[in-house]
């Protein structure tokens, strides 16, 4: 059975600093992966997706993440962050029809 | 385009009744599904649906229901609610399986007392 794991449940950062957030999957199928993002009482929206390919994948608002096998780790991050980036990330693994089993999220607080 | 939309927004019931909640969604997506999310255990699938008329149960299916009578709605019935119900509920959707993207609405709170 496929798991997920965040490895940080907060992370806090000042603006304009770097910031990775990690997550360790197993999974002994083939490995499709995602980071959602879900704001202040909000449902969640994807930032980005690993399906096969290029190890290093972009998402939106700048965030990228790095696909590693041999690790077996999806960490997500951004060499940049703004306030507006305060929100919970959840890293995520899909199985078949499509099911999603989530880590357990990592709040990220960003501070002036 | 509303995306996917739930109804209600918030709900609190005591222990024992039952309620439905609404999921629809107008993409015209085959697959849905309906997450719990509680603090610190991210979301967990209760049930999902991979085309009108067909359910199967998720990792956390006991003491829910699903129906998919329509391709563009999906509900999720508590026939008997409990505390430990108490959860935020998300409905999704997406066209064709694994790899597409999971479109989620804005979540329903629910309180049982």
């Amino acid at each position: 059975a496929q798991s997920v794991t965040q490895l940080d449940s907060q992370v806090p950062v000042f603006e304009e600093a770097p910031v990775e957030l990690r997550c360790n999957y197993s999974s002994s199928v083939s490995v499709y992966l995602f980071w959602y993002v879900q704001y202040p009482n909000q449902g969640l929206q994807l930032l980005l997706k690993y399906l096969s390919g290029s190890t290093l994948v972009k998402g939106i608002n700048g965030f990228e993440a790095e696909f590693n096998k041999s690790q077996t780790s999806f960490h997500l991050r951004k060499p940049s962050v703004h306030i507006s980036d305060t929100a919970e990330y959840f890293c995520a693994g899909g199985t078949s029809y499509g099911k999603l089993t989530f880590g357990q999220g990592t709040i990220l607080t960003v501070h002036p | 385009n509303a995306g996917v939309t739930q109804t209600p927004k918030f709900r609190v019931l005591k222990t024992g009744q039952s309620m439905t909640l609404l999921c629809a969604q107008d993409m015209n997506h085959e697959y849905m599904y309906w997450y719990r999310q509680d603090p610190g255990m991210g979301l967990r699938l209760i049930h999902y649906s991979v085309g009108e008329g067909t359910t199967a149960k998720g990792e956390v299916p006991d003491g829910y229901n699903v129906s998919r009578l329509k391709k563009q709605n999906f509900l999720l019935g508590l026939e008997s609610a409990a505390p430990s119900q108490t959860s935020v509920y998300f409905c999704a959707s997406t066209t064709d399986g694994v790899t597409d993207t999971q479109y989620f609405g804005p979540g329903t709170r629910l309180t049982v007392l």
